[in-house]
């Protein structure tokens, strides 16, 4: 069965201090890992799709990795307004669905 | 360009009662996905239809069931409800399915009493 563990579950950063997010993931067939953030009363709103180990993509001060074990979010020089709850999600070749992690809920303050 | 809209955006009901929520899909999507999302937890899929027709289904019980229209627009019921089913019900639309790539609406807010 599809597992995704995240960790923190919280984590609060000062203004301009970088840290990182992980995302441990077991899965048959992986055909994707998603980020998502989520605001408070908020839908999640997607942020990156990873396929395979050694995949990067970033937007602003995010970056997404993958590894065949683990994904990590990489925030920069984070802002109050990064403040968010981030999911992982893993897609198997069994189907449709994304198994979400808990969640990392992150507070930047000024 | 309108995003995923769901209504009712809240909503509270007493044990037993049936709920119906609706789902409007993001313009040029075909497929919707619904998730649960208790407090604290991450989303869990319920299910997703594609063509009018539900393509799959998570571990969920028959009390939940639902409907795609050819608008593409879709309902979630839930029959019989419990205190547990109190929880954040999520639309996600996207085309065709393929991606993970998914649009999610602000969600329907139930309270079971």
């Amino acid at each position: 069965e599809d597992q995704v563990t995240q960790s923190p579950e919280a984590l609060r950063l000062q203004e301009g201090e970088s840290s990182s997010l992980n995302c441990s993931y077991t899965v048959s067939g992986l055909r994707g890992l998603f980020w998502y953030r989520q605001d408070p009363g908020k839908g999640p709103e997607f942020l990156f799709t990873l396929y395979s180990a050694g995949e990067e993509k970033e937007k602003e001060r995010l970056k997404a990795t993958l590894t065949k074990k683990e994904s990590f979010l990489h925030i920069t020089a984070p802002k109050p307004e990064d403040s968010a709850t981030y999911l992982c999600a893993v897609r198997s070749n069994s189907g449709y669905a994304l198994n979400f992690g808990k969640g990392t809920s992150l507070l930047v303050t000024p | 360009d309108a995003g995923v809209t769901q209504s009712p955006t809240h909503l509270i009901k007493t044990r037993g009662q049936q709920v119906t929520l609706r789902c409007s899909p993001k313009s040029g999507h075909d497929t919707v996905s619904w998730y649960q999302q208790a407090l604290g937890q991450g989303p869990q899929f319920i299910f997703q239809y594609y063509e009018e027709e539900e393509r799959q289904r998570g571990n969920f019980p028959d009390r939940f069931s639902g409907h795609q229209f050819p608008n593409y627009s879709s309902e979630l019921n839930v029959n019989a409800l419990l205190l547990g089913d109190s929880a954040l019900y999520l639309c996600a639309s996207s085309f065709g399915g393929e991606t993970g790539e998914l649009f999610f609406g602000e969600g329907s807010r139930l309270t079971v009493l």
